[in-house]
């Protein structure tokens, strides 16, 4: 299994408060995903990382920022959470095998904002 | 805009088969991929599909048309272990944006 972990699993928080989220790989891989599932929608892209200090916006950004500087960190940051960003956030890394580029979640953090 | 398409819902008897069919319209097609969720857990991956045609892994296979922004998950010898959710996601430009449906949620009765 590849090693990718992140914390916390689990946080509930007021509004207003910021929250950091945590993913940590130890495959060495360059990219690094943060998704958010929301029941109907299915898995949206928050920010992408294509290696140290080269991130990019995805499809549901808006109020969230990331920072990577180590291979195998990426930490999701809510500087100031909202009741609408209560979701399961998910990490993933990609690994290209046999030509397929494969995601690789980790466990997921369930936040609750409130 | 990106958009994909599932249903949202299929239920079937085990020892059937049952096909998740997923459309899609993306600004950019790298591959098709799939995905299985269990309840509490994390989307795992099934199969991909870059060229058109029928891949097959085990139980499970996977088909894609490109022309027809189209693709299907084919799951054979169903288990009640397969009960989940599936997920369809195209790569739209490498490795840097992968777009999900909304997922098919999957029950299989004994």
């Amino acid at each position: 299994d590849a090693g990718i972990t992140q914390s916390p699993r689990h946080k509930v928080t007021e509004t207003g408060t910021p929250v950091t989220l945590r993913c940590h790989q130890t495959e060495n891989h360059r990219y690094m995903y943060w998704y958010r599932q929301d029941p109907g929608h299915g898995l949206r892209l928050i920010h992408y990382s294509y290696g140290v200090k080269d991130t990019d916006k995805g499809e549901v950004s808006d109020g969230y920022s990331v920072s990577r500087s180590k291979t195998e960190d990426f930490l999701l940051t809510l500087e100031s959470a909202t009741s609408s960003q209560t979701s399961v956030y998910f990490c993933a890394i990609s690994d290209t095998g046999a030509g397929a580029n494969v995601l690789t979640f980790g466990a997921g953090s369930r936040l609750t904002v409130l | 805009g990106q958009s994909l398409e599932q249903p949202s819902e299929v239920t079937a008897v085990e020892g059937a088969i049952v096909q998740i069919n997923c459309t899609y319209q993306t600004s950019g097609f790298y591959g098709l991929s799939w995905y299985q969720q269990h309840d509490g857990g994390a989307p795992t991956f099934l199969s991909y599909n870059a060229l058109d045609g029928l891949e097959e892994t085990g139980r499970f296979s996977s088909f894609l048309s490109r022309s027809d922004s189209y693709g299907y998950l084919l799951l054979q010898e169903l288990q009640m272990k397969d009960s989940a959710s599936y997920f369809c996601a195209v790569e739209d430009n490498y490795g840097q944006n992968f777009v999900f449906g909304p997922g098919t949620r999957l029950s299989v009765l004994p």
